[in-house]
């Protein structure tokens, strides 16, 4: 079955810091690719997401490219912000069907 | 455009006792979705509906949640009776076409 694996959290890191969170998944066929963002009190928000391989999704200074070789994709940004400060899901679905399959997300803290 | 509305947004309830959660999802999605997302995990489907069909119902534990989608607008949600295990927060996602799924709050449950 499709399954999606990520960076363990808590990931605590300065204001400015580059930020890399990995996932990589399993799946059968060409899935399609997400990140989402929930931050404190709200719910879950699209934060980018890619369809094909070698796709780039982009979004708010974040980053993912979908890589087929290495059945990855890791959410990146230059620069973070305290306002950055959430739970990252990545998550995956198939061709064909909507139906998502979420990571066990990843909690980023930004301090000042 | 307003989003996904969920009630209530907490409940704590004994165990035994049956709950039901409300879903209003974007107006004009035909696509509904419940998933359950335990603490420290990501978010497992539970079903979705397409309009009042029910698409995907595999990871429902039909022995004690039920879900409805009436005239394929509202969904409620319930369970009846509940255990300690079911403490989690429930969530709401509707989607029009393709993949992007829009998600409500949530509904934060407590069995004791």
């Amino acid at each position: 079955g499709n399954s999606v694996t990520q960076m363990e959290g808590p990931v605590t890191l300065s204001e400015e810091a580059f930020l890399t969170i990995n996932c990589t998944y399993t799946a059968t066929g060409y899935p399609s690719l997400f990140w989402y963002v929930q931050y404190p009190g709200e719910g879950l928000q699209l934060l980018l997401k890619a369809t094909k391989a070698d796709d780039k999704g982009s979004n708010k200074g974040f980053e993912a490219t979908y890589r087929k070789e290495t059945t990855s994709f890791h959410l990146e940004k230059g620069s973070v912000q305290v306002s950055d400060s959430a739970v990252y899901f990545c998550a995956l679905s198939e061709f064909g069907n909507e139906k998502l399959t979420f990571g066990t997300g990843t909690r980023l803290t930004i301090i000042p | 455009e307003a989003g996904v509305a969920q009630s209530p947004r907490y409940k704590i309830i004994e165990k035994r006792q049956s709950v039901a959660f409300w879903c209003n999802p974007i107006s004009g999605h035909a696509t509904l979705y419940w998933y359950q997302q335990i603490l420290g995990q990501g978010p497992k489907l539970l079903i979705q509906f397409q309009n009042n069909g029910v698409v995907d119902d595999s990871q429902l534990p039909k022995d004690r949640f039920s879900a409805e989608r009436l005239k394929g607008v509202d969904s409620t949600l319930k369970i009846q009776p509940a255990k300690l295990e079911d403490s989690a927060v429930y969530l709401c996602a509707s989607s029009s076409s393709g993949e992007t799924q829009y998600f409500g709050p949530g509904t934060r449950l407590l069995v004791l």
